[in-house]
């Protein structure tokens, strides 16, 4: 049965790069890993997708290794207003039935 | 309009009464999802619909929680005789089609059953 692990929670600092990482061991073939951000009282919001080594926007980063058992969303210089929760998502069957991690509580400090 | 929206954004009622609670999707989005989060979880799948296909109510907690789509648009989640442990935020999305992983969320709505 796929599943997603995360860490529950993580702080950081101002200024540094953030890095989180999603195992999905069974991860399917053709499988995309996608990332989701949520803020207090406000529904989730798509922030990156992926399917294999790296893929970069304005947001974030994200990296998958080859055998794509994990994934890595990087956040590059992080601000109070990264405070959030970090969903990372899979979606095995390629249909509705989606696979949602339990979230990260990323904490950013002064 | 620009994104989903879900009315109302708060709810207060008392126990065993029924609420209802809408959700109004993307333009052209055939996917539409209901999800419950009840405070510093995550996201409990509810129900789906696509288009006018029959809907997968297999995550509905109980036969006291309803779904409805209208004409593929708008969607209605109602929960009847309430009970305490259904406060929680209800949450709706929306996507361009079934199988796409990226939703548009809505704000949400606030339920507190007292």
């Amino acid at each position: 049965l796929a599943k997603t692990t995360q860490p529950i929670s993580m702080d950081s600092y101002e200024g540094q790069e953030v890095n989180i990482t999603c195992s999905h061991n069974n991860i399917a073939t053709n499988d995309y890993i996608t990332w989701y951000q949520q803020f207090p009282s406000q529904g989730p919001r798509f922030i990156i997708q992926g399917y294999k080594t790296k893929v970069t926007n304005e947001v974030a980063s994200l990296f998958i290794p080859a055998d794509r058992k994990s994934s890595t969303l990087s956040l590059p210089r992080v601000s109070l207003s990264d405070t959030a929760v970090y969903y990372c998502l899979i979606n095995p069957d390629s249909n509705y039935q989606l696979i949602w991690g339990a979230g990260t509580k990323l904490i950013i400090k002064p | 309009g620009a994104g989903v929206s879900q009315s109302p954004s708060n709810k207060v009622t008392e126990k065993g009464k029924d609420v209802e609670l809408r959700c109004d999707p993307i333009s052209g989005h055939t996917a539409l999802y209901w999800y419950r989060q009840s405070l510093g979880q995550g996201l409990e799948f509810l129900i789906y619909f696509q288009g006018n296909s029959a809907p997968d109510k297999s995550g509905l907690p109980s036969d006291r929680f309803s779904a409805e789509r209208t004409g593929g648009s708008v969607s209605t989640l109602t929960i009847q005789r309430t009970q305490q442990e259904d406060s929680a935020v209800y949450l709706c999305a929306s996507s361009l089609n079934a199988g796409n992983e990226k939703l548009f969320f809505g704000s949400g709505t606030q339920l507190s059953v007292l």
